[in-house]
């Protein structure tokens, strides 16, 4: 089990620009959460995934964002148009449906986006 | 609306101390209940979960335990060391059952000093 990870760690863009990140699940795991945290605060849910359908998207996540699990298993996240108020870090976590640690997110390292 | 509030920080222990970390929330259904903690520049580690009533969920001397009756899912240990600071959130399912996504608290900076 090699955990979530996500890449990249960093993005520094203008504000403006469209941003890409991506995260890649442990695998196996059904489900894929997005989340994002600002300084000094907890995680807020953004959407997740069941295998390819998104199941649930938070009114936070504007139309400027899009989240796709294509083949359901790696995810994308985009920001389309960055404003100086998404700079965050937008962390993805994963679980299973099944076993005895069924439910349980595992968090991955994070991406951290600055918009200038 | 689901919520969750926990004990506001920052909190400063000396090594060896008791720690609690109240944590209280609102939550429709059943919900499973986590303590997850972040240690400075990395991620979020699960710490340890409790799913039903009464349920004591444990790791690394951390322990909480299930209320239903109060709502609460406190987080204690016997004697904290320098290691454990870091910040902790309490999260609970959102909208009951035990995979939902999380709703998590603002987090409770913990320092220990020597």
């Amino acid at each position: 089990d090699t955990g979530v990870s996500q890449n990249p760690r960093h993005k520094i863009t203008k504000r403006g620009q469209n941003v890409t990140f991506r995260c890649d699940p442990i695998s196996e795991h059904n489900r894929l959460y997005w989340y994002r945290q600002t300084l000094g605060q907890g995680p807020e849910f953004l959407t997740y995934f069941q295998n390819e359908a998104q199941l649930e998207k938070s009114r936070l996540l504007s139309d400027r964002f899009s989240a796709e699990r294509p083949k359901g298993s790696f995810s994308t996240l985009e920001i389309q148009r960055t404003e100086q108020g998404d700079s965050a870090m937008y962390l993805c976590a994963s679980s299973s449906l099944a076993g005895g640690l069924r439910g349980t997110q595992y968090f991955g390292p994070g991406t951290r986006l600055t918009v200038l | 609306g689901d919520s969750v509030t926990q004990m506001e920080g920052p909190v400063t222990l000396s090594e060896e101390a008791f720690l609690t970390i109240n944590c209280t929330y609102t939550a429709t259904g059943y919900p499973s209940l986590f303590w997850y903690v972040q240690y400075p520049g990395e991620g979020l580690q699960l710490l340890l979960k409790a799913t039903k009533a009464d349920d004591k969920g444990s790791n690394k001397g951390f322990e909480a335990t299930y209320r239903k009756e109060t709502t609460s899912f406190h987080l204690e240990k016997g004697s904290v060391q320098v290691s454990d600071s870091a910040v902790y959130f309490c999260a609970p399912t959102l909208g009951g059952g035990s995979q939902g996504n999380l709703i998590f608290g603002k987090g409770t900076k913990l320092s220990v000093k020597p």
